[in-house]
């Protein structure tokens, strides 16, 4: 089974920092997908970046961008010009792409706080 | 247009009692999904529906978790005899599609805390 790690629960930076979110994954499929999610206090969880794992492009969406090293099996996100409202819980997720279960695999997590 | 809603937002059951959770997904969203998350962790898959058809149980946790979306829209979660490990978020999700990088939409989740 997939597993994925954050392996910083919080982070703390200055407004308009850039900030690096490590994750990193176990996989032994050769293309499946990769998410980071944004969980902002008391709101509901939404996509930031997505990333297929045959394009070796990195995906970026304005101020978020990631590095993807497929054979370290990270993928890490970057956040520049950090604003505050990017205070959020960040998750790093896999999903197949192919048969058997299609629902994401998330890592626990890392709370970033962008302090003004 | 709508986004995905989930009912109630909060629940508090007594050790020992059933409850229902309620999903209504974006309309013509193909795909549903539970999950559960606990206080402090990433959420966890629990089962995932594509369109009335459940084709993948394999993340809840006991027989006592049961969920529906008999007519391919709105699905219910139903936990029985709820224990205090119950306690937990659970957020639903919906996706246009079944597969590949289409995004998944999460509802808000509903707090359930098990006394």
């Amino acid at each position: 089974a997939q597993t994925v790690t954050q392996s910083q629960p919080e982070m703390s930076v200055q407004e308009a920092e850039t900030v690096t979110l490590s994750c990193t994954y176990d996989t032994s499929e050769s293309n499946y997908y990769l998410f980071w999610y944004k969980q902002p206090p008391s709101r509901q969880m939404i996509l930031v970046i997505r990333q297929e794992a045959y394009k070796q492009q990195n995906a970026t969406e304005n101020r978020f961008s990631v590095n993807f090293q497929k054979a370290a099996k990270s993928f890490s996100l970057k956040i520049s010009d950090s604003q505050l409202g990017d205070t959020a819980m960040y998750f790093c997720a896999f999903r197949h792409s192919g048969g058997g279960a299609d629902g994401l695999t998330f890592g626990k997590g890392t709370h970033l706080i962008i302090q003004p | 247009g709508a986004g995905v809603s989930q009912s109630p937002r909060y629940k508090v059951a007594k050790r020992g009692q059933d409850v229902a959770l309620r999903c209504d997904p974006i309309s013509g969203h193909v795909s549903l999904f539970w999950y559960q998350q606990a206080l402090g962790q990433g959420p966890e898959f629990l089962t995932y529906f594509q369109n009335e058809a459940q084709l993948d149980k394999s993340g809840l946790p006991s027989d006592r978790f049961f969920a529906e979306r008999p007519e391919g829209s709105v699905s219910t979660l139903k936990i029985q005899r709820t224990q205090q490990e119950d306690s937990a978020v659970y957020l639903c999700a919906s996706s246009l599609v079944q597969k590949g990088m289409y995004e998944q939409y999460f509802g808000p989740g509903t707090r359930l805390t098990v006394t």
